[in-house]
Order: structure tokens, then C-alpha cells, then sequence
């Protein structure tokens, strides 16, 4: 199944926000990669976090990811207006060899 | 840098058949998986597939049998088609390079987005 992300989460300018992740025994709490999308209004999705805490060439360190268990979660720190998009986890499915997405969250900043 | 370059018919009438194809520039084709995500208006990113140089793939199972992949990896390209379109296949398509090793096998790479509408 896919795995689980709140609609939505607010912060103000200079603040930190938390998206959190909930998947299963199956995928993350399998021990599958978690990563993280950034997608801007009209643009593809770019990576923002992979292997549940890297960063690609070009992501500010604002950005970082943990896990626990069948849980993963994404912070964003020094709230910049720019930030406000959707995010997306990704994980993977082992026993249905199926990449997995999140619902998304929208970040309002 | 890797870059992937999509295109095909943004408009398919009820139960025909969506295609898109995607190129790849810049990079080792037989190195990486190539996939195939889209996003229905209103709703996430939701994986389709996936496809290596040797045509080995993997589908999403909750689309069956509807969706094929195909590769040709002579001119670095994969193609994506959609069987017995409905409304609720209109969305965004993307290509992507990945799962990658290079990234722990996220999806590193995406093509630009073809919008595509299901509609007589």
C-alpha cells in the first residue's frame, strides 16, 4: 500500500516544520530507502533527500531526514517563502517490488 | 548531466491507447532503471513502472495489465503505453532515471512533464 503523509503543514517565516511518513513492516520498516520530493507549481518533481538523510549537490543543509521504525520524516528549517510546494515521501516495496509514493503534503509557509 | 527529453499525444480519446516516449541524454543508458511516474490532477505522484537496458520490468500492480513498457536501447530511449484509457487516466506523465544507484535508488533524474487529457 502507499504510504501516508498529512495533507498539509503551516509554519511562519524562520520557523522549522516536520512532514511525517508513515509506511509499514513491508517498506520502510523493512529497511527500504526513504526519499524526499520537492515539487514546485508547474515544475517536475526534484530530489531533495535520499537514503533518508542525503542531500544532493545544490540542497541547503535546511533540509534533513530521520527514520524510525516504519516511520520517516522530513524537516525543513529556517522556513523560507520559497519552501511553499508540496513534498512527497518515497519508499519501496520489497514484497510487491513497487516503488512507493506518499500522498503528498502541501508546506504553507 | 543527465538529461531526459519526453514527448507524445496529449490528447486520447476514451479506451485507446496513451504513449509517450522519453530520451536520455548524457548518460550511460545501460547503467540505470528508467521509470515512468504521473500525477492526476488533484491527487500524488504515483509510480507506473520501470525498465532496464534488457527490457526487464516491474509494474505497479494496482494498473494490471494496462500498462507496458518498452525499451530501445539503441538510441537511449523507453516508451510508455497506457492500455484502454479512461478520464481517470488524464495527468501529468514523467519519465525519471531509477530507481538509481547513484542516489540509493531514489529517482534522480526527471523528464519535463507531458500533460495528457483522456477526453472524446
Amino acid at each position: 500500500s502507499d504510504l501516508s503523509q498529512p495533507p498539509s503543514v503551516s509554519g511562519a517565516p524562520g520557523q522549522t516544520v516536520t512532514i511525517f511518513c508513515s509506511g509499514s513492516i513491508t517498506d520502510i520498516g523493512a529497511g527500504s530507502d526513504v526519499h524526499w520530493y520537492q515539487v514546485l507549481p508547474g515544475s517536475a518533481p526534484k530530489l531533495l533527500i535520499y537514503g533518508t538523510s542525503k542531500r544532493p549537490s545544490g540542497v541547503p543543509a535546511r533540509f534533513s531526514g530521520a527514520r524510525s521504525g516504519t516511520s520517516a520524516s522530513l524537516a525543513i528549517s529556517g522556513l523560507q517563502a520559497d519552501d511553499e510546494c508540496f513534498y512527497y515521501c518515497q519508499s519501496y516495496d520489497s514484497g510487491q517490488r513497487a516503488v512507493l509514493f506518499g500522498g503528498g503534503t502541501k508546506v504553507t509557509v | 548531466q543527465v538529461q531526459l527529453h519526453q514527448w507524445g499525444v496529449g490528447l486520447v480519446k476514451p479506451a485507446e491507447t496513451l504513449s509517450l516516449t522519453c530520451a536520455v541524454y548524457g548518460e550511460t543508458f545501460t547503467d540505470y532503471y528508467w521509470s515512468w511516474v504521473r500525477q492526476s490532477p488533484g491527487k500524488g505522484l504515483e509510480w507506473l513502472g520501470e525498465i532496464n537496458h534488457r527490457g526487464i520490468t516491474a509494474y505497479n500492480p494496482s494498473l494490471g495489465t494496462r500498462v507496458s513498457l518498452l525499451v530501445d536501447p539503441s538510441v537511449n530511449q523507453f516508451s510508455l503505453k497506457v492500455f484502454y484509457v479512461t478520464a481517470s487516466d488524464t495527468g501529468v506523465y514523467y519519465c525519471a532515471r531509477g530507481p538509481s544507484p547513484s542516489h540509493d535508488w531514489a529517482l534522480d533524474f526527471w523528464g519535463q512533464g507531458t500533460t495528457v487529457t483522456v477526453s472524446s
